[in-house]
């Protein structure tokens, strides 16, 4: 079955210092992935749509020169929390919902999730 | 803009019992998808069962089952036999046939299995 990989799974770094999250399909190609980020017993909200090759797109109120997204393959794309503070400390998650190369329409695929990632910032 | 509602934060069940969690959502599409997931206290989401809705007959899949009313768009997951391992926060996700494919979550419900 579809695999997605986040890496890595738990980072602790200083205020001030950015962290890059990885997230890469692992056995199959991925045009479009999902960062979410997530607090402890909520729901997943969505940060951006990372697609590749293009400019990812941001959810309103995410600040995208905070969250730098780059999807520079079709199995792999990364997010960067810059200039980190206390109050970016939380779980991200990715996700990708394959989808055959060249069909346009979703179909009952369901998305695929990386094991997350916990950051925490002092 | 596409809603999904969890009406029920946190619920718990005896194991070997079975347990209804509701989901509730709001679209003027008549074509979409459905999903249950699952995330377990390792935090990793995983699929549980998943509905066309231009399918009429309820999905199953093993002890998982849904009741989806299009009509009320009313999509609750059935849990039979209820084991300790189901012990998550369960989320229902919407995601229309086009675009993105991204999903709408709704705020999670979480299960406690009791032995």
């Amino acid at each position: 079955g579809a695999v997605v990989s986040q890496h890595p799974s738990r980072v602790i770094c200083k205020s001030g210092t950015s962290v890059k999250i990885e997230c890469r399909s692992l056995d199959f190609q991925a045009t479009t992935m999902f960062w979410y980020r997530q607090f402890p017993k909520q729901s997943l909200m969505l940060m951006a749509t990372s697609n590749e090759g293009s400019k990812a797109t941001y959810e309103q109120g995410v600040e995208k020169d905070k969250f730098l997204i780059n999807h520079a393959s079709l199995t792999l794309s990364t997010l960067t929390v810059t200039s980190a503070h206390p109050e970016d400390s939380s779980f991200y998650i990715c996700s990708a919902r394959w989808r055959p190369s060249g069909q346009i329409e979703v179909d009952n695929s369901p998305l695929h999730f990386g094991n997350g990632t916990r950051l925490t910032v002092t | 803009a596409q809603t999904v509602t969890q009406s029920q934060p946190e619920m718990s069940v005896q194991e070997a019992e079975t347990v209804t969690l509701s989901c509730t959502y709001d679209t003027s599409e008549n074509n979409y998808y459905l999903f249950w997931y699952k995330q377990p206290p390792s935090r990793q989401m995983i699929l549980v069962i998943r509905q066309e809705a231009y399918k009429q007959q309820n999905a199953t899949e093993n002890r998982f089952s849904v009741n989806f009313q299009k009509a009320a768009k009313s999509f609750s997951l059935k849990i039979s036999d209820s084991q300790l391992g189901d012990t998550a926060m369960y989320f229902c996700a919407f995601t229309l046939p086009w675009g993105t494919g991204k999903s709408t979550f709704g705020d999670g419900t979480t299960l406690t299995v009791k032995p």
